[in-house]
């Protein structure tokens, strides 16, 4: 089963305005990746992160692996219509695997 | 450059019927991956390949769905006899690496969307 909980499940935010959502574990991941999935298509990778306390950005956005390796924060600011989509974070729990948990998803819907 | 190719975009099939998904993975890429995607449990892992060999299928759900990795540049998914409850959206993915945290990325098709009737 599912073992990343996300944060909000949905938003709604008008055109312009700063997105913050959140993924939580009970247990360690050793990392963290937030990925996009646009209607009709499948997921596409927007950041990834590999050390606890990491923060890196990519544009607009911009990723946090929590301190305690049990959480991730994504952040996209001045939103634009194109950012509509669900929003995945994923993690591995082992450096010695490919296998990747996804979370449940944070669907955004941006209004002009 | 081509991405992972899958097919069928979508099949609608009745009860018991045999289905077999396709994926063509990334040239290169030595890991392949299968998920499931439906609204109640989301994106599921069900089987992961590296170098054609099955590493964890754990979310394989019963002795229904099977899959196979012939060689580097294909793979199947089949489920034998499918029923109503398998409707969902079927990806495939590759990646270039064994570990994700060397790797970092998993390139998805456009995903396979099943209707079992």
């Amino acid at each position: 089963g599912q073992q990343l909980n996300q944060s909000p499940q949905s938003m709604f935010i008008q055109e312009g305005e700063d997105v913050s959502m959140n993924c939580t574990s009970s247990s360690i991941f050793n990392t963290w990746l937030w990925y996009k999935q646009d209607p009709g298509e499948g997921p596409v990778l927007l950041i990834a992160l590999y050390k606890a306390g990491e923060l890196t950005s990519n544009g607009r956005l911009t990723a946090q692996f929590g301190i305690t390796r049990k959480d991730s924060f994504l952040n996209i600011s001045a939103s634009i219509p194109s950012d509509v989509g669900i929003y995945f974070c994923a993690g591995t729990r082992s450096y010695n695997t490919d296998k990747l948990i996804f979370g449940t998803g944070t669907r955004l819907q941006v209004f002009p | 450059d081509a991405g992972v190719i899958q097919s069928p975009r979508h099949e609608v099939t009745e009860m018991g019927q045999e289905v077999t998904l396709r994926c063509k993975p990334i040239s290169g890429h030595n890991s392949l991956f299968w998920y499931r995607q439906t609204m109640m449990r989301g994106l599921e892992l069900l089987i992961y390949f590296n170098n054609n060999v099955p590493i964890d299928d754990s979310g394989m759900p019963e002795d229904r769905f099977s899959a196979k990795m012939p060689n580097a540049s294909f793979s199947t998914l089949k489920i034998q006899p499918s029923e109503p409850r398998d409707s969902a959206v079927y990806f495939c993915a590759s990646s270039p690496g064994l570990r994700i945290s060397n790797t970092g990325e998993l390139f998805f098709g456009e995903g396979s969307r099943l209707t079992v009737l």
